[in-house]
């Protein structure tokens, strides 16, 4: 069975960083592209991030270009999102999700699973 | 940006009821690249089609999609109680992917 279980959110004042983490099991993790993406309190959704199987290609969305960072630890099967300069913002759900296919495969950029998330609260 | 527009926002619909929901894209979707998902309350979303037309595994058969180019359609044939919930639709054609800003699909 395909699992994705995230920590690292919580509370974090304007300015400041947090590291994020998804644990995958069940399915051959390199091989998958994955994501990050994040739901504000009552709010749709927002794709963040993304990250080949490699880890060699990612891709942001602009409102954290710059500030955040994914990578993986295929070893380890785990992805991260590092997050620098945090708003008030950027307060959200943040998700993990894999695609069935590495970038270029054909099935790349679909979401499936999703992890359970991790809230992420940014305020004084 | 590929801008997506779902309507209606939310649609008050009865057990056995047919729902239909609609997604329009801002320019023209490469090869049918869109998907929908379900997001009940404090639940994860969940892949129902991909592809416009594709159901993911496991979806029921009363899912299902269509369209292409600009417009795009999701199609419950007949509404179970487990059905009532929030409906996103993705695309994939270019980046940033982009998600719709949801139909909240409600009981009557």
């Amino acid at each position: 069975e395909v699992q994705l279980l995230e920590s690292g959110g919580g509370l974090v004042q304007p300015g400041g960083s947090l590291r994020l983490s998804c644990a995958a099991s069940g399915f051959s993790y390199s091989n998958c592209a994955m994501y990050w993406v994040r739901q504000a309190p009552g709010k749709g959704l927002e794709w963040v991030a993304g990250i080949s199987g490699s880890g060699g290609h990612t891709r942001y969305a602009d409102s954290v270009k710059g500030r955040f960072t994914i990578s993986r630890d295929n070893p380890k099967k785990t992805l991260y999102l590092q997050m620098h300069s945090l708003r008030a913002e950027d307060t959200a759900m943040f998700y993990c999700a894999r695609s069935e296919g590495d970038f270029w495969s054909g099935k790349e950029n679909y979401f499936d699973p999703w992890g359970q998330g991790t809230l992420v609260t940014v305020s004084s | 940006e590929i801008v997506l527009t779902q309507s209606p926002a939310t649609l008050s619909l009865s057990p056995g009821e047919r729902a239909t929901l609609s997604c329009r894209a801002s320019q023209s979707i490469d090869s049918q690249y869109l998907a929908w998902y379900q997001q009940k309350p404090g639940q994860a979303p969940r892949l129902l089609i991909y592809d416009a037309s594709n159901r993911a595994t496991g979806i029921p058969a009363r899912f299902s999609g269509s369209g292409s180019g600009t417009d795009f359609t999701l199609t419950i044939s007949s509404l179970e109680s487990e059905d009532f919930a929030v409906y996103y639709c993705q695309q994939r054609s270019s980046w940033p992917l982009t998600f719709g800003g949801g139909t909240k699909v409600e009981i009557k």
